[in-house]
């Protein structure tokens, strides 16, 4: 069944440590992105990726990379967390042309930093 | 840059009809989205509008001006399974709206 997978669902880590949060697609999706969310809250767009080897930084200032080496694996890694990370990540994809069928989006990643 | 606003909470009783707005203010225009996130979880794709006009998936709708940089979503017979918050979102990089989180009450 086509869909999009993120790991891990919770992570709690120190301070100083080094994590990736992984995402993968079985669409064939060329586009993807990474929002950060706080409960109740607005997303927010932290990096996308339009193809391989391509990725951009999105309106959210973020201190977290994103590489984009196979279409169907977008990873997030962040070199030394700290509390003000904590929050939850969605990973999402679509289509590329038309936004008619929207994005698609895992089931997040719920990060705390203490 | 892109700014869309949607009311913060909205209240409705089962089985009535409830309108959620939502005005944008984008740099270009790449139509306008509506998204359904139950607490918790992930957001759910529900609609799309291109042009003006009434689009309707079951019983929900969605409604969009482009000269009144203005939409709603509209939801009927509704079921406490609807509450949840609920998000427009426009943009080539897609800009999500403020989130209106509806609270359906028996």
């Amino acid at each position: 069944e086509a869909d999009i997978y993120q790991t891990p669902r919770y992570l709690v880590i120190g301070t100083g440590k080094k994590i990736t949060l992984e995402c993968s697609q079985t669409m064939g999706h060329d586009k993807m992105y990474w929002y950060q969310q706080d409960p109740g809250m607005e997303l927010h767009l932290i990096h996308y990726s339009y193809g391989v080897n391509s990725t951009e930084k999105g309106d959210l200032s973020s201190e977290s990379t994103v590489s984009r080496i196979r279409t169907e694996h977008f990873p997030l890694t962040l070199e030394s967390a700290r509390p003000s990370h904590t929050s939850q990540y969605l990973c999402a994809s679509s289509e590329s042309g038309t936004s008619s069928y929207g994005y698609t989006f895992g089931s997040g990643t719920r990060l705390t930093v203490v | 840059g892109q700014s869309l606003e949607q009311p913060s909470e909205v209240t409705a009783v089962e089985g009535a009809i409830v309108q959620i707005n939502c005005t944008y203010q984008t740099s270009g225009f790449y139509g306008l989205s509506w998204y359904q996130q139950h607490d918790g979880g992930a957001p759910t794709f529900l609609s799309y509008n291109a042009l003006d006009g009434l689009e309707e998936t079951g019983r929900f709708s969605s409604f969009l001006s482009r000269s009144d940089s203005y939409g709603y979503l509209l939801l009927q017979e509704l079921q406490m399974k609807d509450s949840a918050s609920y998000f427009c979102a426009s943009g080539q990089k897609v800009t999500f709206g403020t989130g209106t989180k509806l609270q359906v009450i028996p």
